[in-house]
């Protein structure tokens, strides 16, 4: 399992881009980027998943370089619901469990 | 969407006393996984289950912990004799074959507080 690094936390304000970016040096050819989110008293929800380029669906986007050697998660127009705390995963298909890290707590002010 | 159901969403319970915690998985879903969460800390893997047995489990998972897959919709997890560390969250997921890498969904969760 490539090892990955993100911030603990992040402040913003209510109707602003928020990007949260993950490194993983040791990602492997095979292995995807998969970031979760993760409610107060509820259990974690898949966001978004990419392996290179740019991913984009109706909750985010997902901007990986080519180095492939980070991601960034990027929220657009946050408001206070999306106050949570935001995991960033790498593995491939061998990987059957989820292995979650401390995530990024990102804390939305009106 | 289809959702992973929880029940009960929260339970206390005295300590050393047996609990059961239930989830109803997606139908079509053929792996089932329990975690936990103690309160301020990571979320942490449990159990994986597939095909009516476990696939792997975690130093957590000792002896006071079991699965079952009592019928074709229920998968739960017992606590034998609850102890005060035993205090949680504890989250059920599923997934499906072939489905997204950590392509999960998870339920909303079960809160036990061993008194």
């Amino acid at each position: 399992l490539a090892k990955t690094t993100q911030p603990i936390s992040m402040d913003s304000y209510e109707g602003q881009e928020v990007n949260i970016t993950c490194s993983h040096n040791n990602i492997a050819t095979n292995d995807y980027i998969t970031w979760y989110q993760q409610f107060p008293s509820q259990g974690p929800r898949f966001i978004i998943q990419g392996y290179k380029t740019k991913v984009t669906n109706e909750v985010a986007s997902l901007f990986i370089p080519a180095d492939r050697k980070s991601s960034t998660l990027s929220l657009p127009r946050v408001s206070l619901s999306d106050t949570a705390v935001y995991y960033c995963l790498v593995g491939d298909s061998t990987d059957d469990k989820i292995i979650f890290g401390k995530g990024t707590r990102l804390h939305i002010l009106p | 969407e289809p959702e992973v159901t929880q029940t009960p969403s929260h339970q206390v319970t005295q300590m050393g006393q047996e609990v059961i915690l239930r989830c109803v998985p997606i139908s079509n879903h053929l792996y089932f996984y329990w975690y936990r969460q103690i309160l301020g800390q990571k979320v942490e893997f449990l159990v994986s289950f597939y095909n009516n047995e476990i696939s792997e489990k975690s130093e957590i998972f000792d002896d006071q912990f079991s699965v079952e897959r009592p019928d074709g919709s229920n998968f739960t997890l017992k606590i034998r004799s609850t102890k005060l560390e035993d205090s949680a969250m504890y989250f059920c997921a599923s997934r499906t074959r072939g489905q997204l890498i950590y392509g999960y969904t998870f339920g909303s969760g079960t809160r036990l507080t061993v008194v």
